[in-house]
């Protein structure tokens, strides 16, 4: 099993412009998570999905749109790059069962000039 | 889901144990306590959890107090390896109203040094 995979692995962007991640996982994982991390700080949740077809707002969502049209895909779009968008971003899914050990991929690195 | 407090940062020599607090005053009875680490930038790893008694695996144990408003991880054999960010979390379970959002505080740096 790859696990949890994010693509791309880096990526600038100028600012306005339009990108999209993409988080796979082949664990037939129901739950799946996008975090930012900014230098310094922990993660924080931006947008979470607890099945297919639905998709729900974290913490800090503003800025940002997500997918799950399929169940092992999360896509995380970004319509309008800002440069307070630079960050590390990390997908990460669990069963949706009683255990929660998140799986993290291994994040994609956002530069926005 | 509860507040918890961690020292920013540790020291441990290697091959010595590594022992983490963590605070967790207001946690709550269906809250579990969670550890995860994040080694250089890289995607967190999950370490173990638990709700009151005390757990270990391959990785780590756990100690919660008997009135679970603190806790203890433990690396009984730190290695250069083990240096990283650990987070200790507090949260319901993921069936439940959770739905296993984890919300990360700073963490504890935990530096092993030869």
């Amino acid at each position: 099993n790859a696990g949890v995979t994010q693509t791309p692995k880096f990526r600038v962007l100028k600012t306005g412009q339009s990108m999209t991640l993409l988080c796979a996982q082949d664990m037939n994982h129901e739950y799946m998570y996008w975090y930012r991390q900014d230098p310094g700080m922990g993660l924080r949740l931006i947008h979470y999905s607890v099945g297919e077809g639905t998709t729900a707002k974290g913490e800090v969502p503003d800025g940002y749109n997500v997918s799950r049209l399929k169940k092992q895909n999360f896509l995380l779009g970004l319509e309008s790059a800002a440069p307070s968008q630079t960050s590390v971003y990390f997908c990460a899914s669990i069963s949706g069962g009683s255990y929660n050990e998140q799986f993290f991929g291994p994040g994609t690195r956002l530069t926005v000039l | 889901d509860a507040k918890t407090t961690q020292p920013p940062s540790m020291d441990c020599a290697e091959g010595r144990a590594a022992n983490l607090p963590c605070n967790h005053s207001t946690i709550s009875g269906n809250e579990y306590v969670y550890w995860y680490r994040q080694i250089h930038s890289q995607g967190p790893q999950y370490i173990i959890h638990g709700l009151k008694n005390n757990e270990t695996n391959e990785m780590a144990s756990l100690i919660i107090t008997e009135d679970r408003k603190s806790s203890t991880l433990i690396l009984p054999h730190a290695t250069l390896r083990d240096t990283a960010v650990y987070y200790c979390i507090a949260l319901t379970n993921a069936g439940g109203t959770s739905y296993g959002k984890l919300t990360f505080g700073q963490g504890t740096i935990l530096t092993v040094h030869p």
